[in-house]
């Protein structure tokens, strides 16, 4: 598509349901990144997809988050047992290739409220 | 140390005046940097790249001091329109090659 596209826009979910967020990068994008910002905070570094090798999972904050990848396309982020301070923006941002020399194009992003 | 930081700020700065933001990096190693622009409740998007040389687009300057590890941001003639939130990128190689945004500088240009 001609940008990253997230879904959905606005998620409200109570305490304990599990959620997932879609991205969907730029085709021929390899790289894919999955950040989370808290309200007034910065970027949080959530997830790293790079081609096929594995991913760099080290900013996930606890085993109740995970994330999938099929090949270079579509992502997924799954969020378990929600939580209030899982409350966010779930930003997705993909790039041509792992030198990002264009910079990343973000998403709109995911507003997850865990009431 | 964090790897990227920033002052949040305010800069409030009156139209028409000349602002400058810097952003320190913790790894020397690091090659790549960006500036990268966050209005309110919007996803940020590219505002330029930062090359070793020092470049130019518009209004905005980008520099990169490699010895004391900071890139900046120099933003002349200021607009409103250019109160946003202003976030640095800078590549880590610890662990897999990736990018580590920077927590804002928060720019408000006064009329």
């Amino acid at each position: 598509g001609a940008g990253v596209s997230q879904s959905p826009s606005n998620k409200v979910t109570e305490k304990g349901k599990d959620v997932e967020l879609r991205c969907d990068p730029i085709s021929g994008h390899t790289a894919l990144y999955w950040y989370r910002q808290r309200l007034g905070q910065g970027l949080e570094f959530l997830i790293y997809f790079q081609g096929n090798s594995a991913p760099d999972k080290s900013g996930l904050p606890s085993d109740r988050f995970s994330a999938e990848r099929t090949g270079e396309s579509v992502s997924t982020l799954t969020i378990q047992r929600t939580q209030q301070e899982d409350s966010a923006v779930y930003l997705c941002a993909s790039s041509q290739g792992r030198e990002a020399n264009y910079g990343y194009t973000f998403g709109s992003g995911t507003r997850l409220t865990v009431v | 140390r964090k790897e990227v930081e920033q002052d949040p700020g305010p800069f409030n700065v009156p139209e028409g005046a000349t602002v400058a933001f810097n952003c320190t990096y913790s790894n020397s190693a690091s090659q790549s940097f960006f500036w990268y622009r966050q209005d309110c409740r919007k996803e940020p998007k590219l505002l330029m790249s930062v090359y070793s040389s020092g470049n130019e687009d518009g209004r905005f300057t980008a520099q990169l001091n490699r010895a004391s590890q900071y890139i900046s941001l120099l933003i002349r003639d200021s607009k409103l329109s250019d109160s946003a939130t202003y976030l640095c990128v800078v590549n880590t190689t610890s662990g897999t090659y990736k990018y580590i945004f920077g927590t804002g500088t928060r720019l408000k240009v006064l009329a």
